[in-house]
């Protein structure tokens, strides 16, 4: 089935420098990647909507310029937390549908836990 | 806008029971539903798919129905087991998006 691979797992940084994620699509082509962000004992909340070759789409609420999303390719999505803070410790996780797979479904990577210190 | 809710938001159970977690949804004009499991710091692991033209869609223990003109789906879970203690998230999807309930907590007790 398709496989969403999410990296790194886990990161600590300090406060005011940024951190890459990475979400890649390991057995398909993904035009389309989303991410979400997971506080403590509540829901995925989309941040927004990563095309590949064209801007992001960010939900109402999330600043752009803070996230940086770039989809490059087919099968890689970033996302770059800019000057982080650590209200922006939290769980993130990212996803993409594959075309030819189970209609409509959608894959997660694994998550990555960002903490600011 | 789509909001999604999820009773009970948690449950407790001895091992063996058969359980039922309700997802109710606002907007019926989905192309599917997607129901989740979440294990602790862990990712999502796609539970069951069903289409907006089925009623329901089974694998193994687990068996999900889906009323869209009611925007109701259920997941049932027959004979628990202490491996299924997770967060249990249902997903419409309307227009390539997926809205998320805030899950089900469910702890399996030996």
């Amino acid at each position: 089935g398709a496989v969403v691979s999410q990296h790194p797992s886990r990161v600590i940084c300090k406060s005011g420098t940024s951190v890459k994620i990475e979400c890649r699509s390991l057995d398909f082509q993904a035009t389309t990647m989303f991410w979400y962000r997971q506080f403590p004992k509540q829901s995925l909340m989309l941040m927004a909507t990563s095309n590949e070759g064209s801007k992001a789409t960010y939900e109402q609420g999330v600043e752009k310029d803070k996230f940086l999303i770039n989809h490059a390719s087919l099968t890689l999505s970033t996302l770059t937390v800019t000057s982080a803070h650590p209200e922006d410790s939290s769980f993130y996780i990212c996803s993409a549908r594959d075309p030819a797979g189970t209609v409509g479904g959608y894959t997660f990577g694994s998550g990555t836990r960002l903490t600011v210190v | 806008k789509q909001e999604v809710t999820q009773i009970p938001a948690a449950l407790s159970v001895p091992e063996g029971e058969n359980l039922v977690l309700n997802c109710s949804f606002t907007d019926s004009a989905i192309y599917n539903l997607q129901w989740f499991r979440q294990d602790p710091g862990k990712g999502l692991t796609s539970l069951l798919l069903i289409q907006s033209s089925q009623r329901e869609q089974t694998s193994g223990r687990l068996n999900a129905s889906l009323d869209k003109s009611s925007g109701r789906s259920t997941l049932y879970i027959a004979a628990s087991q202490p491996g299924d203690s997770a967060t249990y998230l249902c997903a419409p999807n309307a227009g390539n998006m997926l809205t998320f309930g805030g899950g089900t907590r469910l702890m399996v007790k030996p």
